[in-house]
């Protein structure tokens, strides 16, 4: 079974602090994204990561920064968190399973910055 | 880029009623389209998908059919069972090396006993 963590469920933070939130996953996949769910809006994408030290930036880019040192850790970074980035954090990672091409998530981190 | 549209926002639906999410995209390149399920307070899950060189899948009393002129696709779930209450989101995606998922706002389903 495929597993993917992160390192917290809930966060509470005040406004101007760093914030890391970390997902690891166990099944050697290339390819890792970090995702914010707000209601009325789905899943944005932030981030994503198809190898070690690679990234590309996603729709919503702005205010965030992301580290892939090992292929298992994919590391979401907020700067100076703000009290729009109050949200859902929810990780993924990517298998290509013959046509299939699965995302699987992690549990997510409810994040409130105030 | 890629911008997905997803109709309706909610919908509520009696036990053993069909349930059809209908989404749309604009990018004629996106090749892949999956849907999830979200239950309440758990991750999303994969539950149907379908490439686009294919016009329509089944599994069981789910089935997802795929316009690639019209750029729609849609989501038909038949006979439901008050287990099917949760949000739905359905995505594209062009799958090449390091693909990029867009997702739909998602569809809360209702399954009323």
């Amino acid at each position: 079974d495929v597993k993917v963590t992160q390192s917290s469920r809930y966060l509470v933070k005040r406004t101007g602090e760093k914030v890391f939130l970390e997902c690891v996953q166990d099944m050697d996949h290339e390819n890792m994204f970090w995702y914010r769910q707000d209601p009325g809006l789905g899943l944005r994408l932030i981030y994503f990561s198809y190898d070690v030290k690679m990234k590309e930036k996603g729709d919503i880019p702005e205010g965030y920064s992301v580290s892939r040192e090992k292929k298992e850790r994919f590391s979401l970074i907020l700067e100076s968190a703000s009290t729009n980035q109050t949200s859902m954090y929810l990780c993924a990672s990517n298998k290509r399973e013959g046509s299939r091409e699965t995302q699987y998530f992690g549990p997510g981190t409810r994040l409130l910055v105030l | 880029g890629e911008n997905v549209e997803q109709h309706p926002s909610t919908l509520s639906v009696q036990e053993g009623d069909s349930a059809v999410i209908k989404c749309t995209y604009s990018d004629s390149a996106s090749n892949y389209f999956p849907w999830y399920k979200q239950e309440l307070g758990k991750r999303p899950q994969l539950i149907i998908d379908i490439r686009s060189n294919v016009g329509e899948k089944k599994d069981q009393r789910i089935a997802v059919t795929l316009n690639k002129t019209a750029k729609h696709f849609s989501l038909h779930i038949t006979e439901t069972q008050p287990e099917d209450s949760a949000v739905y989101f359905c995505a594209a995606s062009l799958t090449h090396y390091g693909q990029n998922f867009v997702f739909g706002p998602g569809t809360r389903l209702s399954v009323l006993p």
